[in-house]
Parts: structure tokens; C-alpha cells; sequence
């Protein structure tokens, strides 16, 4: 069966870049699904980053566009994250999560695989 | 964009209880609606999605309702294992709604 697991740097420095990566096992990385990224400020919401398909498509949250990008390494089987420019308000747990679209429209889509998440801490 | 509010925030229930939470979305958004439960220091777990069918695995005690713009999860009778929070989810997610114990 499918699973995800998360792994990077806890701690990073405020102006520096996070960089996480999602390894994927059980499975093909080059299957017919997408694959997010979703965080989680402590004691708080969900917030979705971005999405990437294994040809390297990609989709992100307006809100953090600026400063996302979402790769995929085949050969790897793996997928990353690095948001640059991080501050304090960037602090979050991040999770890997398997994209299922099941409509026509962009909106009919949900998450069905998560990793664990991986706590990063923007501090100096 | 598209804003979901869920009500309440926190709810306080006992087991056995029938426990209803809701989603509002500021505008319609057809079926296209997904709930969660997340257990605190865990990953949240996929529950319904299009609004009312319930992801393989998940106990039938769980029913989603809805849509358009008003949607709701429904807990037929609260067990244990339930006492969570839970989102809903479109393009974003709403912020939650914590079900603890009375």
C-alpha cells in the first residue's frame, strides 16, 4: 500500500528557504494522481501550498505563489517542496498528501493519502 | 475565492449522541465538498467527499448532506474515537470545528 513520508531540515533560519521532501513507496510517483503539499500552524486551519503531477505540472495557492516551488524527481519516486523568503508566520507542520480528482471541474478534488508531517520552526 | 465557515467552532457531546456540523461555502460550489477528521499530533484522515459519499474504511456512522452552498456532516451516534476536529475542504479548507468530550 501506499505511503508518504516527509523529511527536511526542523529548523530554519527567517529570509532562508525550506526545503522538504515527500518520498513516496508502495506506489509509482508516475501514477494518475497529483501530489500536494499542506500545512499547519500550530493549534491552527489547514492551508494547502500547491500540487505537482509526475510530467511536472504544477498548480499553488495564490497566497504563497510567490515564494513556492514544487518539483518531482522520477527517478526517485519522490516529490520536494522550498518556500523561500520564510518568516516566524511560516512555522507550520508540513504534510505530503495524494491528490484524487473525481470530477470534471478543478474544485472536485480531495486528499486520501497523507503523510505524517514534519514540523518546521522558523527561528533564528 | 471561495470561503468556508463551519459551525459551531467547538462542540461538546457524549457518546451516543447524534452530532451535526456545518459548512458554508460564500459561494456555490455544487457538491464538490470533502470532510476530515484530524486527532491531535496526526495527519487528517479523508472521511466523505462529493459532499456525501463515504471514503472505503470509514465507519457508516458517518453521512455527509448538501449542496450549493450549505453542507453538513452528520455522526449518527458518537463513539469514543470520534472526539476530533474536523474540516471541511474545497478549494481551501474550512477552519474547523473541535468535538470534545461532555
Amino acid at each position: 500500500q501506499v505511503q508518504l513520508q516527509e523529511s527536511g531540515p526542523g529548523l530554519v533560519k527567517p529570509s532562508g528557504t525550506l526545503s522538504l521532501t515527500c518520498a513516496v513507496s508502495g506506489g509509482s510517483i508516475s501514477s494518475s494522481n497529483w501530489w500536494s503539499w499542506v500545512r499547519q500552524p500550530p493549534g491552527k486551519g489547514l492551508e494547502w501550498i500547491g500540487e505537482i503531477y509526475h510530467s511536472g505540472s504544477t498548480n499553488y495557492n495564490p497566497s504563497l505563489k510567490s515564494r513556492v516551488t514544487i518539483s518531482v524527481d522520477k527517478s526517485k519516486n519522490q516529490f520536494s517542496l522550498k518556500l523561500s523568503s520564510v518568516t516566524a508566520a511560516d512555522t507550520a507542520v508540513y504534510y505530503c498528501a495524494r491528490t484524487y480528482y473525481y470530477g470534471s471541474g478543478s474544485a472536485a478534488w480531495y486528499f486520501d493519502l497523507w503523510g505524517r508531517g514534519t514540523l518546521v520552526t522558523v527561528s533564528s | 475565492d471561495i470561503q468556508l465557515t463551519q459551525s459551531p467552532s467547538f462542540l461538546s457531546a457524549s457518546v451516543g449522541d447524534r452530532v451535526t456540523i456545518t459548512c458554508r461555502a460564500s459561494q456555490g460550489i455544487s457538491s464538490y465538498l470533502a470532510w476530515y477528521q484530524q486527532k491531535p499530533g496526526k495527519a487528517p484522515k479523508l472521511l466523505i467527499y462529493a459532499a456525501s459519499t463515504l471514503q472505503s474504511g470509514v465507519p457508516s456512522r458517518f453521512s455527509g448532506s448538501g449542496s450549493g452552498t450549505e453542507f453538513t456532516l452528520t455522526i449518527s451516534s458518537l463513539q469514543p474515537e470520534d472526539f476530533a476536529t474536523y474540516y471541511c475542504q474545497q478549494l481551501t479548507f474550512g477552519p474547523g470545528t473541535k468535538v470534545d468530550i461532555k
